[in-house]
């Protein structure tokens, strides 16, 4: 079982290009979400999901862009990379959180820095 | 804007000994999680806390909720070295549902010293 697989794990990138993360899970869950930690600052929602067609933003969306056209994907999209987006990204799904004990699963994380 | 605190931000302890970590937060909400972390590595679930007065417990850990108080507290009993790693509260902002949006605290590094 897979659970949540995140690609690349590692990237460096140049101020101003763009790149698309990708995250795919095999859990059947409606639920999905991406998160970025920065040192000191615990982990802040990028944006979310609640199901194919269905995004929000959530606390820190500038500089990105998901979409969600199935169930098993949720890409995150960096149009123009800033230094200021150097950061650990992490995907993470659930259950939908209202109805169940539903925590997080989150994938192994992808390490981008913006030179 | 829901704001969660934990403290310590960083705890050094001895092997055997006990202590709390304190996870505060600023809006009404019955639905708190703890996340481990181990360095370099990925996030995974502890506890999940859904009403006020939970408890749950595994192994040298036990968690609770008292959402009256706006507190949960995550405590470790006669730690030992395997237990280090940074631990994280999170909190959904909506009490009796949820609006997707799960607010973490800056997270404990706890380091076990033989």
């Amino acid at each position: 079982n897979a659970g949540v697989t995140q690609t690349p794990k590692f990237q460096v990138l140049k101020t101003g290009q763009s790149m698309t993360l990708q995250c795919a899970q095999d859990m059947n869950h409606e639920y999905m979400s991406w998160y970025r930690q920065d040192p000191g600052m615990g982990l802040r929602l990028i944006h979310y999901s609640v199901g194919a067609g269905i995004t929000d933003q959530g606390e820190v969306p500038n500089g990105y862009n998901v979409s969600r056209s199935t169930t098993e994907d949720f890409p995150l999209r960096l149009l123009s990379a800033a230094p200021s987006q150097t950061s650990v990204y992490f995907c993470a799904s659930s259950l939908l959180p209202s109805s169940y004990n539903s925590p997080l699963h989150f994938g192994n994380g992808t390490r981008l820095t913006v030179t | 804007e829901l704001k969660v605190e934990q403290n310590p931000l960083f705890l050094s302890m001895q092997e055997g000994k006990n202590y709390t970590i304190y996870c505060n937060y600023s809006t009404t909400s019955d639905r708190l999680y703890w996340y481990r972390q181990d360095p370099g590595k990925s996030l995974e679930s502890l506890f999940v806390l859904l009403s006020n007065g939970a408890v749950k417990q595994e192994g040298r850990l036990m968690a609770s909720l008292d959402t009256k108080a706006r507190l949960s507290t995550l405590h470790i009993t006669a730690a030992v070295h395997d237990l280090s790693a940074t631990y994280f509260c999170a909190v959904d902002g909506v009490r009796g549902g949820s609006n997707y949006k799960l607010t973490f605290g800056k997270g404990t590094l706890l380091t076990v010293n033989p």
